[in-house]
């Protein structure tokens, strides 16, 4: 697929399982969060968005997660499927007008 | 409703040439967003077109140059390419009225410079 990176962190996770992918985030004033799921041959897939007067916001079997003291980022997959295997990216908008400033990605393999 | 749709899928270029790749939002964003994506670099900013102005650029070459047009379609050129350039390019719409509107994504453009 279109992975950023030969080293890029793993998560296996067992069909039906919880799978947690996590992302640290650089700038205190980014004020608006999104996660991209990438298949391979694929452009990014938007999941789920959090603005940052939230801490929690809850889609289809995702929840995405916003520590801001921290400024960390967290996105649970519930009962996770095959056709989650996937790259995942954070991204925070720095600097506003929809400029994107990406996470380097997670790998997400399902087992079967 | 329509995605995002790049053009074309892929290219091969040889140094020193130039290259256009083209994008058409999804119908009523006035945004367009462009990255470049590379296993090295990850997705990185090139520039974003709202109403047919630059609004934002990233840290590239003036090398990288894009446009928009009056029906918010945009389009993206490299001149003097290099090896380096080979990448996926991709073009993210938006409604862009706000500040924070969500990003969609196109299939991307793969790049290859020999």
């Amino acid at each position: 697929g279109e992975s950023v990176g030969l080293h890029l962190p793993t998560l296996s996770v067992q069909e039906g399982d919880n799978s947690i992918i996590n992302c640290a985030y650089s700038n205190s004033a980014s004020d608006y969060f999104i996660w991209y799921k990438q298949e391979s041959g694929k452009g990014p897939q938007f999941i789920i968005d959090i603005r940052s007067n939230m801490d929690k916001r809850q889609g289809q079997r995702v929840t995405v997660l916003l520590n801001k003291t921290v400024k960390h980022l967290s996105l649970q997959i519930a009962a996770t499927q095959p056709g989650d295997s996937a790259v995942y990216f954070c991204a925070e908008n720095r600097g506003g007008n929809n400029r994107l400033a990406f996470g380097k990605g997670n790998q997400v393999v399902v087992i079967p | 409703k329509a995605g995002v749709t790049q053009t074309p899928r892929y290219l091969i270029k040889t140094r020193g040439q130039q290259v256009t790749l083209s994008c058409s939002p999804i119908s009523g964003h006035r945004s367009v967003s462009w990255y470049q994506q590379t296993p090295g670099q990850g997705l990185q900013f090139l520039f974003e077109y709202f109403s047919e102005t630059q609004r934002n650029k990233g840290n590239f070459p003036g090398r990288f140059s894009g446009r928009q047009f009056s029906n918010s379609r945009s389009e993206m050129n490299v001149s003097t390419l290099e090896l380096g350039d080979s990448a996926l390019y991709l073009c993210a719409s938006s409604l862009g009225a706000g500040k924070n509107t969500e990003a969609f994504f196109g299939q991307g453009t793969r790049l290859t410079v020999v």
